[in-house]
Order: structure tokens, then C-alpha cells, then sequence
């Protein structure tokens, strides 16, 4: 059965630097978010991307966040100078129409 | 307070009992999605009901959906050790752009 891919898997970096997270959709998926979970509460939405373009953005993805999809395949997260509250588990998901969303296995950011 | 929560926090029973998990949201949607995660690990899609659907099944799980109250439950019958996670609702409302809105979620602990 397809699955959403992620890497790394974890990540460790200083406050401040740049932080690039990696997802692999299902080929034919056409809808692509990222959302975060930081340790111990709810799954929050951060983006959604639909033809190559951001959709919607919540009030977390600020300036510091972009998304692209540089290779048709590849969806990527970067988030440009980290800070100690990005520390959270960033999850890639993908959906084909008006369906079931399929997330990633996660990517777990730790800022220091 | 906010869409997508679920009751109770936390619920503890023995292998072969019944769980039930309840979800209430605030706005219209288009369907309601509960997941599973495991401890620190990513998002299993356990299944998708419409809001045209009341009640859906798939092997041991039993969802149901009242749109007229905004809520919906997950019944796991016969539990098992492996059932021991965490389950979330997530909301696809109207209007959404398809993003899905996370309820704070329950945790459920079956013992052998």
C-alpha cells in the first residue's frame, strides 16, 4: 500500500539555523499539508499546497516557514532561522481528492 | 473552546471491554476523521465518515455521527493490549480548504 514518506526521521539543530524537512507524497495525491504537534498536545495545521501553490497558511507559518515542491515529487519544510519553541513533531500529509488525508510518520525537531 | 474535542482525556479498561471515545465540533464539515498514534510515533488513519453517514464500521471499530449535535464517537469493541494509543478526531469543515481540525484527543490504556 502507498505511504507518505518523511526524513529525516529526527532532526537536531542550533537555534537559528535553517532546517529543511523532506516529504515524499503518494504519486497520485494532489493536496499536500504539514502540520505540527509540539510534545504533549494537539495536532495543529500549518499549510496546505495545491498546484504548486500555498492554498492556506495558519497564523504559526510565518515568515520563517515556506513550502515547495522543487521536483514534482519531493514536498519540502524549511524553516529559516529555528527558534526553541519550532521543537515539535512536523507530520506531512497528502490526499488524491475530498477524502482521507494519509500522514507521514512524522519528523521530530529538536531545537537547542 | 475549540473544534474537534474529545472526551474523555483519558480512559483505562481491561483487555476484552468496550472503549468508547466522544468528539464534539463547532462549525458544519464535510467529514470526520479519527486517527490512532501510537507514543511518539505518526498519525494511522482509522476511518472517514461523511456528513451525510451516521454510522460506519470497519472490523472493531464503530463510528458514529450526529451532525444535528456536532459529535461523533469511536467504538473499539473487544480491546486488546495493542489498542493502547492515542485517538484524535480531525475535523474537514466547510470552507477549510480540506485542512483537518485536531481534537486534543484520549488516551487509551487496555491492560491485559
Amino acid at each position: 500500500e502507498p505511504e507518505v514518506t518523511q526524513t529525516p526521521s529526527h532532526q537536531v539543530t542550533q537555534m537559528g539555523q535553517e532546517v529543511i524537512l523532506r516529504c515524499v507524497p503518494i504519486s497520485n495525491h494532489l493536496y499536500f499539508y504539514w502540520y505540527r504537534q509540539i510534545l504533549g498536545q494537539k495536532v495543529e495545521f500549518l499549510v496546505s499546497f495545491y498546484n504548486n501553490e500555498i492554498s492556506e497558511k495558519s497564523e504559526i507559518f510565518d515568515d520563517q516557514f515556506s513550502v515547495e515542491r522543487p521536483d514534482g515529487s519531493n514536498f519540502t519544510l524549511k524553516i529559516r532561522s529555528t527558534k526553541l519553541e519550532d521543537s515539535a513533531m512536523y507530520f506531512c500529509a497528502t490526499r488524491r481528492g475530498a477524502d482521507t488525508q494519509y500522514f507521514g510518520p512524522g519528523t521530530r525537531l529538536t531545537v537547542l | 473552546s475549540q473544534q474537534g474535542e474529545e472526551d474523555p482525556q483519558a480512559l483505562s479498561i481491561q483487555e476484552g471491554e468496550n472503549a468508547t471515545m466522544n468528539c464534539s465540533y463547532k462549525t458544519s464539515i464535510n467529514n470526520l476523521q479519527w486517527y490512532r498514534q501510537n507514543s511518539g510515533r505518526g498519525l494511522v488513519h482509522l476511518i472517514l465518515i461523511r456528513s451525510n453517514e451516521r454510522e460506519k464500521h470497519s472490523g472493531r471499530l464503530r463510528v458514529t455521527l450526529d451532525t444535528s449535535k456536532k459529535s461523533s464517537s469511536l467504538l473499539i469493541t473487544a480491546s486488546r493490549a495493542a489498542d493502547t494509543a492515542s485517538y484524535f478526531c480531525a475535523t474537514d469543515g466547510n470552507n477549510q480548504g480540506g485542512k483537518l481540525i485536531f481534537g486534543q484527543g484520549t488516551e487509551l490504556s487496555v491492560k491485559p
